[in-house]
């Protein structure tokens, strides 16, 4: 079956563009997590969706960044006024069940590779 | 400090030689424990969770110390094909959220 996509895979933006990144986790999984890699760097956790809701956002790095999932299945990771320190991969991860109390396997979508000139 | 730390490496072995990893973590109420496997420039991809007891899954073991706060992951029999960086995953009890190591890069060459 289809796994997590993103799309765009590639984005180059300018200094203070700002840029939407899509995320299609797999059917009916109910977590969403995003996650920001820098070279040489694991990922850092962003913010994490069950269905709808957007129940941890401490790993945003600033108001800039702003996350949605309106009907509990594709996301959208906002990014305003891109910055140079904002240029990285960003991971896209659902996995079916709850996250939290139960253990379960986040499945990754390849990334949107993120250069802000 | 950092929440979870592992050595970068790289660490290059030989074809067939067992080569094992430690991460540590910070947080003595981190519940979960996972390696994950990342190949250049691709997803990570979960390798095995781990488990109070310890677990194996064919040439790979992974192991918890909870009183040193630390996990392992022994390889044993390295294939060229496990070259990849290995990530040690945690989640504290009551969070979602889940924290990476930087990676240790493996290299095994023929």
């Amino acid at each position: 079956g289809a796994g997590v996509s993103q799309s765009p895979r590639y984005k180059v933006a300018k200094r203070g563009q700002d840029v939407a990144l899509r995320c299609d986790p797999i059917s009916g999984h109910v977590s969403l997590f995003w996650y920001q890699q820098a070279l040489g760097q694991g990922p850092e956790f962003l913010t994490y969706f069950q269905n709808e809701a957007q129940l941890d956002k401490s790993g945003l790095p600033s108001d800039r960044f702003f996350a949605e999932r309106p009907e509990g299945s594709v996301s959208t990771l906002k990014i305003q006024r891109t910055q140079q320190e904002d240029s990285a991969v960003y991971l896209c991860a659902s996995s079916l069940g709850l996250a939290g109390p139960t253990v379960d396997t986040q499945y990754f979508g390849p990334g949107t590779r993120l250069t802000v000139l | 400090r950092k929440e979870v730390e592992q050595d970068p490496g790289p660490f290059n072995v030989p074809e067939g030689a067992t080569v094992a990893f430690n991460c540590t973590y910070s947080n003595s109420a981190s519940q979960s424990f996972f390696w994950y496997r990342q190949d250049c420039r691709k997803e990570p991809k979960l390798l095995m969770s781990v488990y109070s007891s310890g677990n194996e899954d064919g040439r790979f073991t992974a192991q918890l110390n909870r009183a040193s706060q630390y996990i392992s992951l022994l390889i044993r029999d390295s294939k060229l094909s496990d070259s990849a960086t290995y990530l040690c995953v945690v989640r504290t009890s009551g969070t979602y959220k889940y924290i990476f190591g930087t990676g240790t890069r493996l290299k095994v060459l023929a």
